[in-house]
């Protein structure tokens, strides 16, 4: 067990749709790093989120969007779903913002139909 | 279980023998390396990290070597058993880049009783 806990583990909507994903840290880390691992792309980063202030964006959508709370908790919103946005989305934390072992969550399987 | 690739090189060792892993990283600067270990259905574990300070690191039954001149990486598991099943993934980051870590694509392993 990693530490970091992401809810739910699957979700399954249809496109249009909008949904959120959750995630909270291992207690301490004050990072939180969104990664999207699809079957043709691998691991591909998101964003990170360092003590509630955004610290870094990768490839995120326009339509995806996260923030982390007061209590370091971190949530994905994931607006207008595609097909294409099927996919697993991990969370990660580490202690600082930067040069750290990140540890990962187990992943929400997202099935968009 | 899930693939988490479709097109994954694949590396198949016969139990107990040493395998070894190989990824090509991309950015001359980067200064941390980290190799994760994804299990179909799970979230990718921590296995070991090395700084662009050090050539080789040794964990318990495993060894990374890092060689900076032709930018290359290799994980090293010393008799290998079923439970070393698994994608492995290696990752960089970079000094004055952003948090996050860069993935490279993963290698299946299987190890055949």
């Amino acid at each position: 067990d990693s530490g970091v806990t992401q809810t739910p583990k699957h979700l399954i909507t249809a496109t249009g749709q909008r949904v959120t994903l959750r995630c909270s840290p291992r207690s301490g880390d004050l990072s939180v790093y969104w990664y999207q691992q699809s079957l043709d792309q691998g691991l591909q980063f998101l964003i990170q989120y360092y003590n509630g202030e955004e610290r870094a964006k990768g490839n995120i959508l326009e339509r995806f969007s996260a923030q982390q709370f007061p209590d370091l908790h971190s949530e994905l919103n994931l607006s207008s779903l595609e097909l294409g946005d099927s996919a697993l989305y991990f969370c990660a934390s580490s202690p600082g913002d930067r040069g750290d072992i990140q540890y990962f969550g187990a992943g929400t399987r997202l099935s968009v139909l | 279980g899930e693939s988490v690739g479709l097109h994954l090189p694949t590396l198949s060792v016969q139990e107990g023998d040493n395998s070894i892993i190989n990824c090509a990283y991309s950015n001359s600067a980067s200064d941390y390396f980290i190799w994760y270990k994804q299990e179909s259905g799970k979230g990718p574990q921590f296995i070991i990290d090395i700084r662009s300070n050090m050539d080789k690191r040794q964990g318990q039954r495993v060894t990374v070597l890092l060689n900076k001149t032709v930018k290359h990486l290799s994980l090293q598991i010393a008799a290998t058993q079923p439970g070393d099943s698994a994608v492995y993934f290696c990752a960089e980051n970079f000094w004055g880049s952003q948090g996050n870590l860069i993935f490279g694509k993963g290698t299946k392993l299987s190890v055949k009783p």
